[in-house]
């Protein structure tokens, strides 16, 4: 069965930093583009970023371009977002899913809070 | 950027009745184009691909057509677990973009 599963979600004042971590299982890792997702408290769903299966491309939206960080590592089977200079409308739920062709698999999501 | 429209933003049908759900893309997608469910408190899950094949598990009940700016779907007769929230989203080009979303609730 394909799961993915968030961690690392909190509050963080602006400007502060976090990672977000997505462990997932069911299926072979490595051979998957992999995405996050967010959804702010109340509105619709925004890209985030997306990494190919190798690690070697990555894309982001312009929104979080230069301050969000998206890696993998394959032999953890595990997906990473490092956010810093975080803003308040960075707040959200922030979902890893699988793939963006679409994005055929979804986590339960990581709720991320920026406020002083 | 390729601006998704959804429309309407609120559709409200009756158990057993047709809904028909509208995507307008800015500009061609080719048939790049999913949909979502989303319920509350839940994930979303994909329904279709490719603007109509659709996803693993999921109904007939649920259609998917066209092709380049406009899209829709169809569900067919309605049930009770189907009032939820819609998005469709292109993945022709980066950044990849979401509707605004279509809520359908019961009328």
């Amino acid at each position: 069965e394909v799961q993915m599963v968030e961690s690392g979600g909190g509050l963080v004042q602006p400007g502060g930093s976090l990672r977000l971590s997505c462990a997932a299982s069911g299926f072979t890792f490595s051979n998957y583009d992999m995405s996050w997702v967010r959804q702010a408290p109340g509105k619709g769903l925004e890209w985030v970023s997306t990494i190919t299966g190798g690690g070697g491309s990555s894309y982001y939206a312009d929104s979080v371009k230069g301050r969000f960080t998206i890696s993998r590592d394959n032999s953890k089977n595990t997906l990473y977002l490092q956010m810093s200079s975080l803003r308040v409308e960075d707040t959200a739920l922030y979902y890893c899913a699988r793939k963006y062709y679409p994005f055929d698999y979804w986590g339960q999501g990581a709720l991320v809070t920026v406020s002083s | 950027e390729i601006v998704m429209t959804q429309s309407p933003a609120t559709l409200s049908v009756s158990p057993g009745e047709r809904a028909t759900l509208s995507c307008r893309a800015s500009q061609s997608v080719s048939s790049n184009l999913a949909w979502y469910q989303q319920k509350p408190g839940q994930a979303p899950r994909l329904l279709i691909y490719g603007a109509s094949t659709r996803a693993t598990g999921i109904p007939a009940t649920f259609s998917g057509s066209g092709s380049g700016t406009e899209f829709t779907l169809t569900i067919s007769s309605l049930q009770s677990e189907d009032f939820a929230v819609y998005y469709c989203q292109q993945y022709n080009k980066w950044p990849l973009t979401f509707g605004g979303g279509t809520k359908v609730e019961i009328k």
